[in-house]
Formats: structure tokens, sequence, C-alpha cells
């Protein structure tokens, strides 16, 4: 039970801006929003996580709606590189599962 | 840091044969992953320690998988016997707390003929 949702795929102009979509609605108060991505065949990697605020690092933006049904990571100028499966995680801050789902796949258009 | 480490990167072998898989965590991190991926089920937690303590290993499929972290910078994940759905990519994967970003290996590809 990965808790989120995700549209299955999207595509973006290279240079533009990507909105990753994810529902979470039955998030619970401790919980956190994380992401990561996969690009092929590689380990997956961590993008950036929140818990009620919204947050910026080097590699994208993340915006949670104030009730915390859902969130957008927001890649400001997607390159060809990010091309890849981008997956939003609901976690616990302490003990059990971490469910990954089936992600969104971005393919960035040059 | 070189990252996390895993060994082999590919393995083939055939139903019936014991197989052992290699991590080597980040130096200094609390917490161990083992994942296994497909694309029938995606990426699934396998078991997870913290100091070297398995925590939770609810998501091993069956008995025929175990895991063992005998110190702080090494974890194996053994399928005794092999099935071919067992073929996959396992990922280890390494945070320094539990609520920490986690960094994955490369992943090592098992074929199960």
């Amino acid at each position: 039970d990965a808790k989120t949702t995700q549209p299955p795929s999207m595509d973006c102009a290279e240079g533009r801006a990507a909105n990753l979509p994810c529902n979470h609605s039955t998030i619970s108060g401790n919980e956190y929003v994380y992401w990561y991505r996969q690009i092929h065949s590689q380990g997956p990697q961590y993008i950036i996580h929140g818990l009620k605020n919204n947050e910026t690092n080097e590699m994208a933006s993340l915006i949670i709606t104030e009730d915390r049904k859902s969130s957008t990571l927001i890649l400001p100028h997607a390159t060809l590189r990010d091309t890849a499966v981008y997956y939003c995680i609901v976690r616990p801050n302490t003990g059990n599962q971490f469910y990954f789902g089936t992600g969104t796949s971005l393919t960035v258009i040059p | 840091d070189a990252g996390v480490i895993q060994s082999p990167r590919h393995e083939v072998t055939e139903m019936g044969q014991e197989v052992t898989l290699r991590c080597k965590p980040i130096s200094g991190h609390d917490y161990l992953f083992w994942y296994r991926q497909t694309m029938m089920r995606g990426l699934e937690l396998l078991i997870y320690f913290n100091n070297n303590v398995p925590i939770d290993d609810s998501g091993m499929p069956e008995d025929r998988f175990s895991a063992k972290m005998p110190n702080a910078s090494f974890s194996t994940l053994k399928i005794q016997p092999s099935e071919p759905r067992d073929s996959a990519v396992y990922f280890c994967a390494s945070s320094l707390e539990w609520r920490n970003e986690q960094f994955f290996g490369p992943g090592t590809r098992l074929t199960v003929l």
C-alpha cells in the first residue's frame, strides 16, 4: 500500500519547469513526504522531503498544500538528464515501511 | 566516501543454487536497507537494520531469504535455494538516521535460470 497516487507518465520540454503532482489524501500528522527519482537501471536518488512547509534545495522545490493531502515537486529548469521515474513517498517519522509506489515516468523532450 | 557498494553487480545462477549478495554501507550510517525491484511489483523493502540489528523483516518473501549484518560495514542477503521468480534487481541503501535520506547502491541484477 503506497499511500500515494501519481500520474504514470509526463512529458516536459527542456528548459521548462517540470511540475510533478502527488496525492496523499490519507497522510497522517507525523508523516513526511519524500521524493526520489530513479534514472534508468540506477539506484534511486533522494531529491527532497518535507513535513508541511515548502522546501527548496539545489535540485528541486517541494510544495505541500495546506491540508497536506497533496504535493508538487518542481524541477525549475528541466534538462535531458532529468528524464527518470519520480517517486513520491509518504513516510512516518519513526519505524515501519517505506513504500515507493509506481512513480511518474518523466520524459524531458529536447 | 565511495557511497554504498554492492557486489556482485550481476549474478546468473541456476535454480536451486545458493546466492549471496553483499553490501557495504556508507561509513557512519546507522541504518541499512535491502530492497528488491521487479517490473511486476516495483521497488519493495525486504528488511532493514539499525546498528546491525534487524528491525523489520516483514518484507522478506519467504524463509529462503535471510539477511545478516555482522558488523557496521558489511551486510549480506542470501537466497537458498534460489528460484527463477527471485530474478530481480536487489538494492542496498543506507542512511544516517531513519528520517534522513537513503543512499542507494548500484544494485545487483540477479538472474535465476
